[in-house]
């Protein structure tokens, strides 16, 4: 079974500092990962995804990700983020034999002015 | 484009009560998904239609959750009766193809059963 584990339920950060949102997942298969973002009010946004290929993703809004097969990780990155960044992140895996997104938890962004 | 659409955006209810959430999603994609969040919890899966067919609804948490799709267009998810522990957002998500392709969602319908 397919699982996905977002250690932080929250971070807090200051405008303009560099982000990281920990993301590691659990498969016995080939599996296809993602970000989406919800802002608040809003529905789920794809940030990015990995299919296969490079291993590091670039998405909308200046974020990032790198997908770590060794540590199965896909962590979320921005260099700097704005106060427009706070929402909440969540991290889903599926893979071939799957139609389902298996969601993490979520993380809550919290930026700070 | 009109995005994935989902009626009504909030929804308060007693329990006991029949509630009955509506989802469009984008036109021509075959596949629907409803997904839940209970309240600080991950987004779980509920079920997938492919056009009108259930292909998966593993994911539904009892026979008091009906879910349809006719004519393969929207879709409908109906809790009947209603309990405390069925409050939470409910998300629809459509795609033209695999889901590992991009899965578009609605903004979700809160539901709140008191």
């Amino acid at each position: 079974a397919q699982s996905v584990t977002q250690l932080d339920s929250q971070v807090p950060v200051f405008e303009e500092a560099p982000v990281e949102l920990r993301c590691n997942y659990s498969s016995s298969v080939s599996v296809y990962l993602f970000w989406y973002v919800q802002y608040p009010n809003q529905g789920l946004q794809l940030l990015l995804k990995y299919l296969s290929g490079s291993t590091l993703v670039k998405g909308i809004n200046g974020f990032e990700a790198e997908f770590n097969k060794s540590q199965t990780s896909f962590h979320l990155r921005k260099p700097s983020v704005h106060i427009s960044d706070t929402a909440e992140y969540f991290c889903a895996v599926t893979s071939d034999s799957s139609y389902k997104l298996i969601f993490g938890s979520g993380t809550r962004l919290l930026v700070r002015p | 484009e009109a995005g994935v659409t989902q009626f009504p955006s909030h929804s308060v209810i007693e329990k006991g009560q029949t509630v009955t959430l509506r989802c469009d999603p984008i036109s021509g994609h075959d596949n629907l998904y409803w997904y839940r969040r209970v309240m600080g919890k991950e987004i779980k899966f509920l079920l997938h239609f492919v056009k009108e067919s259930k292909q998966d609804e593993s994911g539904m948490p009892n026979n008091r959750f009906l879910a349809e799709r006719t004519g393969g267009t929207y879709s409908t998810l109906k809790v009947q009766p209603a309990e405390l522990e069925d409050s939470g957002v409910y998300f629809c998500a459509s795609s033209p193809g695999r889901m590992n392709t991009e899965a578009f969602f609605g903004q979700g319908t809160r539901l709140t059963v008191v």
